[in-house]
């Protein structure tokens, strides 16, 4: 089965950028989707199809996918970013839905 | 605005069955897969299965399959999953989710906590 790899944590000052990596096989052909989850809260999609936005999700917040890596990118980090984002891609040869481990953003 | 409201919490015990409920309003019921999406504690995202509200079909991973059933009622437009043969490491907030026209999961309900203990 398809397999997401994700860093465990990554950790950033505010104001800086953070960048969370998603690594697969060929992600670049696959749609790469990105979750936001905040303790005892629901995820919520902050970017998908690789880098688009749903309505109210800040600019800070934006996508790229080539190869075998995905990343979103949170610019001028904000304390209200400190989640764990989470990557989700459709594998359409076993119409399986895959998500990563998840990456626990920490803003100091 | 997209509304997911599920069931409450449940306690089991091991070896029982339970019912998640989502009950979906604010938009075409049965123009948009559900899916279902577990979370034990301390744990990431597993994705388990989805629905065709529209004709009731079926998918699930294969971690689940025979354990795993999932229905719809149209007339109240609301999805279920059922977990049969429940064991400690089923114990996990259980996410009904709407899917988008693009794979990703647009809206998700709040989450039903279930915990399987003797």
């Amino acid at each position: 089965s398809y397999v997401l790899t994700q860093s465990p944590s990554v950790s950033v000052a505010p104001g800086q950028t953070a960048t969370i990596t998603c690594g697969g096989n060929n992600i670049g052909s696959k749609s790469v989707h990105w979750y936001q989850q905040k303790p005892g809260q629901a995820p919520v999609v902050v970017v998908y199809d690789d880098s688009d936005r749903p309505s109210g999700i800040p600019e800070r917040f934006s996508g790229s996918n080539s190869g075998n890596t995905a990343t979103l990118t949170i610019s001028r980090v904000e304390a209200g970013d400190e989640a764990d984002y989470y990557c989700q891609v459709w594998d359409s040869a076993t119409d399986l839905y895959v998500f990563g481990v998840g990456t626990k953003v920490t803003v100091l | 605005q997209v509304h997911l409201v599920q069931s409450g919490a449940e306690v089991k015990k091991p070896g029982a069955s339970v019912r998640v409920s989502c009950k979906a309003s604010q938009y075409t019921f049965i123009d948009s897969y559900i899916h279902w999406v577990r979370q034990a504690p301390g744990h990431g995202l597993e994705w388990m299965g989805w629905i065709d509200p529209n004709t009731g079909g079926t998918h699930c991973a294969q971690k689940f399959q025979g354990r795993v059933n999932m229905t719809r009622d149209t007339s109240i437009t609301t999805a279920s999953l059922e977990v049969s043969g429940l064991q400690s490491d089923d114990t996990a907030v259980y996410y009904c989710a709407k899917e988008s026209t693009t794979t990703f999961f647009d809206s998700w309900g709040q989450g039903s906590l279930v915990i399987v203990s003797s």
